[in-house]
């Protein structure tokens, strides 16, 4: 069964701080990685995924994110947080095979204050 | 391309009465997935559609819980007698399909359902 924890359901940072918002998962075949953000009232939108290629993957609006395997993490950073990143955060796998069905972590919380 | 679209955005209903949701998906994907998204929690996996076939459902979906897909176009979702335990964000997502990394789901505004 596949399963992912995203550590610390809010995070706070300053404008301009680094973010770094935590994800693992739980896999026994090779996942397909996602990051997902909700703003208020809206329905998700993919930022950025994970499929086997480049461990490193960039995203929209600035941020990355690194699969690192025996770590079972898959970490959305952002160099440089703006004031329009806060929203919600949710991490999501699916198994390569099958019919894609999303499993998603509770979601992290970013809060930007200036 | 005009997005998944969901209607209603919001529908506030009694408990014991029945309602139906509205998915439309992005012209020519062929999978279409629901997914039930209570406050404070990620999105869960409700059922799923390859065209008009309903292919996966989701221990979620109890027997008051019903969807459709007739033309392999637009879904609906229905709740028949609904509970107060039905309150939550309903959201429809399509993709592509084919499998592989070009198979991204794409979300819906959702239907935020309220049960007095």
């Amino acid at each position: 069964a596949q399963s992912v924890t995203q550590l610390g359901s809010h995070v706070s940072v300053s404008e301009g701080a680094l973010v770094l918002l935590r994800c693992n998962y739980s896999s026994s075949v090779p996942p397909y990685l996602f990051w997902y953000v909700q703003y208020p009232n809206q329905g998700l939108q993919l930022l950025l995924k994970y499929t086997s290629a480049a461990t490193l993957v960039k995203g929209i609006n600035g941020f990355e994110a690194e699969f690192k395997k025996s770590e079972t993490s898959f970490h959305l950073t952002k160099p440089s947080a703006h004031m329009s990143d806060a929203a919600e955060y949710f991490c999501a796998v699916t198994p390569i095979s099958g019919y894609n069905k999303l499993i998603f972590g509770a979601g992290t919380r970013l809060a930007v204050h200036p | 391309d005009t997005g998944v679209s969901q209607d209603p955005r919001h529908k506030i209903t009694k408990r014991g009465q029945n309602v139906t949701f509205r998915c439309d998906p992005i012209s020519e994907h062929n999978r279409l997935y629901w997914y039930r998204q209570t406050l404070g929690q990620g999105p869960e996996f409700l059922t799923y559609f390859q065209n008009e076939a309903q292919l996966e459902k989701s221990r979620l979906l109890s027997d008051r819980f019903s969807a459709e897909r007739p033309k392999g176009s637009f879904s609906t979702l229905e709740i028949q007698r609904t509970e107060q335990g039905d309150s939550a964000m309903y959201l429809c997502a399509s993709s592509l399909g084919g499998g592989g990394s070009t198979d991204t789901q794409y979300f819906g505004p959702g239907t935020r359902l309220t049960v007095l």
